[in-house]
C-alpha cells in the first residue's frame, strides 16, 4: 500500500513555457503532500507544503507565482512551474502523507520523480 | 526544532563486507526517524522507520537501524554489502508530537559505493 504516482518522470520544454507536474496517492487519501526540489549531488530542499483545500505553504525563497501549486483532491496534487528558465531545471519530488492514520503507519511516501530540463 | 545530520558524504566498502551509514538526530519531541534509498534519477524508496515501537527496526533488503536515543543516533547497517546496494541514502527525522511540525527534515545523504 502507499503508492504515489509522479508524472510525467521527464519533461523538456522551451524556455518561457510552463510545466505541469502531477502527483497522485493510488490508495490512500492524502490530506497533505510535499513537494521538493534536488539539485545534483544535493539533499532534497523543501519547497512548498501542500494541504487539501486551502493553499500551498512556501518555503522562505521560493516563489509562490512561479511555483504554483493546486491540491484540489484528496488524492491529486499539481506544481505548475510556469515561465520555465533554464535555471528551473532540476529533479522535482512530491511526497505525501496518509490522512488519518499518518506518518506512524506508512511513513511519507515519495513519488518516482520529474526531470525537467528548459532549454 | 528538529535536526539530521548524515556524518558522512560517501562511504565507500566492498561486496560482501559489512554496511555502516551513520545519521545523528535532534528533536523536540519524540521522533520518528527513516531511512530512504535513490539510485540515480529515480525517487525514493523507504528502507524502514521508527516510530516508538523496537528500538532495532528491520528494513528492506537486509537493512537495518537501531534507535539510541542516549546517543541521538539512528545508524544504518547491513551485514553485507551487495553491488545493487550503491546509491544515495538519506537519513530523515520528523517530529511526532501532534503539537511538534511534522514535515520531515532531510539529512545531505550518503553516497554508498560498492567496489566488487
Amino acid at each position: 500500500g502507499a503508492v504515489v504516482s509522479q508524472h510525467p518522470s521527464r519533461v523538456i520544454c522551451k524556455s518561457g513555457t510552463s510545466v505541469k507536474i502531477e502527483c497522485r496517492s493510488l490508495d490512500f487519501q492524502a490530506t497533505t503532500m510535499f513537494w521538493y526540489r534536488q539539485f545534483p549531488k544535493k539533499s532534497l530542499m523543501l519547497m512548498a507544503t501542500s494541504n487539501e483545500g486551502s493553499k500551498a505553504t512556501y518555503e522562505q525563497g521560493v516563489e509562490k507565482d512561479k511555483f504554483l501549486i493546486n491540491h484540489a483532491s484528496l488524492t491529486l496534487s499539481t506544481l505548475t512551474v510556469t515561465s520555465a528558465h533554464p535555471e528551473d531545471s532540476s529533479f522535482y519530488i512530491c511526497s505525501a502523507i496518509a490522512s488519518g492514520r499518518g506518518q506512524r503507519s506508512y511513513g511519507y511516501t515519495f513519488g518516482s520523480g520529474t526531470r525537467l530540463t528548459v532549454v | 526544532a528538529q535536526s539530521v545530520t548524515q556524518l558522512d558524504s560517501h562511504v565507500s566498502v566492498s561486496e560482501g563486507t559489512p554496511v555502516l551509514l551513520r545519521c545523528n538526530y535532534s528533536s523536540s519531541y519524540s521522533p520518528s526517524l527513516f531511512w530512504y534509498v535513490q539510485h540515480p534519477n529515480k525517487g525514493l524508496q523507504l528502507l524502514l522507520k521508527y516510530t516508538s515501537a523496537a528500538t532495532l527496526v528491520k528494513g528492506i533488503n537486509g537493512f537495518e537501524a537501531e534507535f539510541k536515543k542516549s546517543e541521538t543516533s539512528f545508524h544504518l547497517t547491513k551485514p553485507s554489502a551487495h553491488m545493487s546496494d550503491a546509491a544515495e541514502y538519506f537519513c530523515v527525522v520528523s517530529d511526532s508530537n501532534p503539537g511538534g511540525s511534522y514535515i520531515p527534515t532531510f539529512g545531505r545523504g550518503t553516497s554508498l559505493i560498492v567496489h566488487p
